[in-house]
């Protein structure tokens, strides 16, 4: 079945510095990506819908110029977290759109920013 | 606005049934999608339902009713492993998916 692959699962940093988190398709070329973040005890929010070759969509209320995202591939897409502080804390989950709108999710990064 | 209201909790006895609702309202609608989410880990997809009907795969089932902005997830022959918080999400026309807040959902012995 199809699997979207996310890296890395987990990932300790300094505040300030940035993280990337990568979100693969691997057997199946994802026209849309999702990226969400969870906090704890609350159900997924979506951050940003990112569509291959273009801009992705940010949520209002998602800072754009801190959370990077891009989608340069059908397989791939990247989320970076820039100048990361302590309150970025969460687990984020990408997930990957099929033509026929089947949605795989991976296995979510969480993210502790020291 | 777009809303999906789910129940925040559930309990139910190992062996029994257990029936999930879920409503909803979009901006247009492109299918309703259950989620199983177990602490600590990323939803894994249950079911996707688009046209009216009961959609039956092993112990789980989902019902949609669209007329009715109306679903809901059947679980049968309930596991201790099934204890887990359900997610209801709609995909409105923008292929935007609203999440409700998830069902915590407990299996007692």
């Amino acid at each position: 079945g199809a699997v979207v692959s996310q890296h890395p699962s987990w990932v300790i940093c300094k505040s300030g510095t940035s993280v990337k988190i990568e979100c693969r398709s691997l057997d199946f070329q994802a026209t849309t990506m999702f990226w969400y973040r969870q906090f704890p005890k609350q159900s997924l929010m979506l951050m940003a819908t990112s569509n291959e070759g273009s801009k992705a969509t940010y949520e209002q209320g998602v800072e754009k110029d801190k959370f990077l995202i891009n989608h340069a591939s059908l397989t791939l897409s990247t989320l970076t977290v820039t100048s990361a502080h302590p309150e970025d804390s969460s687990f984020y989950i990408c997930s990957a759109m099929l033509r026929d709108t089947n949605i795989h999710f991976g296995n979510g990064t969480r993210l502790t920013v020291t | 606005g777009q809303n999906i209201d789910q129940p925040t909790e559930m309990t139910a006895t190992e062996g029994a049934i257990v029936q999930i609702n879920c409503t909803y309202q979009t901006s247009g609608f492109n299918g309703l999608f259950w989620y199983q989410q177990h602490a600590g880990e990323a939803p894994t997809f249950l079911s996707y339902n688009v046209l009216d009907g009961l959609e039956e795969k092993g112990r789980f089932s989902s019902f949609l009713s669209r007329s009715k902005g109306y679903s809901y997830l059947l679980l049968k022959e309930l596991q201790m492993k099934d204890s887990a918080s359900y997610l209801c999400a709609a995909m409105d026309s923008n292929y935007q998916l609203i999440w409700g807040a998830g069902t915590k959902l407990i299996i007692k012995p």
